[in-house]
């Protein structure tokens, strides 16, 4: 079975720096996609950026990149010039590949609390 | 486009009560899910549908029953509620296919059991 770890429970970050989110994964398949999201006070889940297994090159979104070491089974989030609008709970999630059988459900990691200082 | 919205946002259970929430999709997806959200634990799937007409059960399913009897619904029933299912609830929906497969949640309905 496949599992997700999130092993910071809270992390903070001035404004206008720049801040990792650390998440590291378990798994014996080969074709999987790996996501972070977003969850501010209001509780939506909030995509903010996804990874496919197969690309080697790390995906960006603005101000978001991620550092995807599959080898090491490692899926860090970037955060660039922090805002306060970034303070949420952020989520690292896996899902297997489109092979028979998967179902697309995502398996989530218990989270990371994010403060932004002003 | 609304999305997936979820009914109610907000509900207070005695223990033994039923309910059931319901979940509505306009996007025409396939797949819809049920997690639940406690303290420290992320989410965790509780059920799942894979088109109408179809459910199975996830990592949670002890305590829920679940119905998807049109493609946009996917209803999660409490038959007799428990305090330990005191949680927040989440649906969400996608598509499975090749270059698509984010999941879009709704903003999830916050259950308190008595």
């Amino acid at each position: 079975a496949q599992t997700v770890t999130q092993s910071q429970p809270e992390m903070s970050v001035q404004e206008a720096e720049t801040v990792t989110l650390s998440c590291t994964y378990d798994t014996s398949e080969s074709d999987y996609y790996l996501f972070w999201y977003k969850q501010p006070p209001s509780r939506q889940m909030i995509l903010v950026i996804r990874q496919e297994a197969y690309k080697q090159q790390n995906a960006t979104e603005n101000r978001f990149s991620v550092n995807f070491q599959k080898a090491a089974k490692s899926f860090s989030l970037k955060i660039s010039d922090s805002q306060l609008g970034d303070a949420a709970m952020y989520f690292c999630a896996y899902r297997s590949g489109h092979g028979s059988g998967n179902t697309g459900k995502l398996i989530f990691g218990q989270g990371t609390t994010l403060q932004v200082k002003p | 486009n609304a999305g997936v919205t979820q009914t109610p946002k907000f509900r207070v259970l005695k223990t033994g009560q039923s309910m059931t929430l319901l979940c509505a999709q306009d996007m025409n997806h396939e797949y819809m899910y049920w997690y639940r959200q406690d303290p420290g634990m992320g989410l965790r799937l509780i059920h799942y549908s894979v088109g109408e007409g179809t459910t199975a059960k996830g990592e949670v399913p002890d305590g829920y029953n679940v119905s998807r009897l049109k493609k946009q619904n996917f209803l999660l029933g409490l038959e007799s509620a428990a305090p330990s299912q005191t949680s927040v609830y989440f649906c969400a929906s996608s598509y499975w296919l090749a270059g698509d497969e984010t999941q879009y949640f709704g903003p999830g309905t916050r259950l308190l059991v008595l």
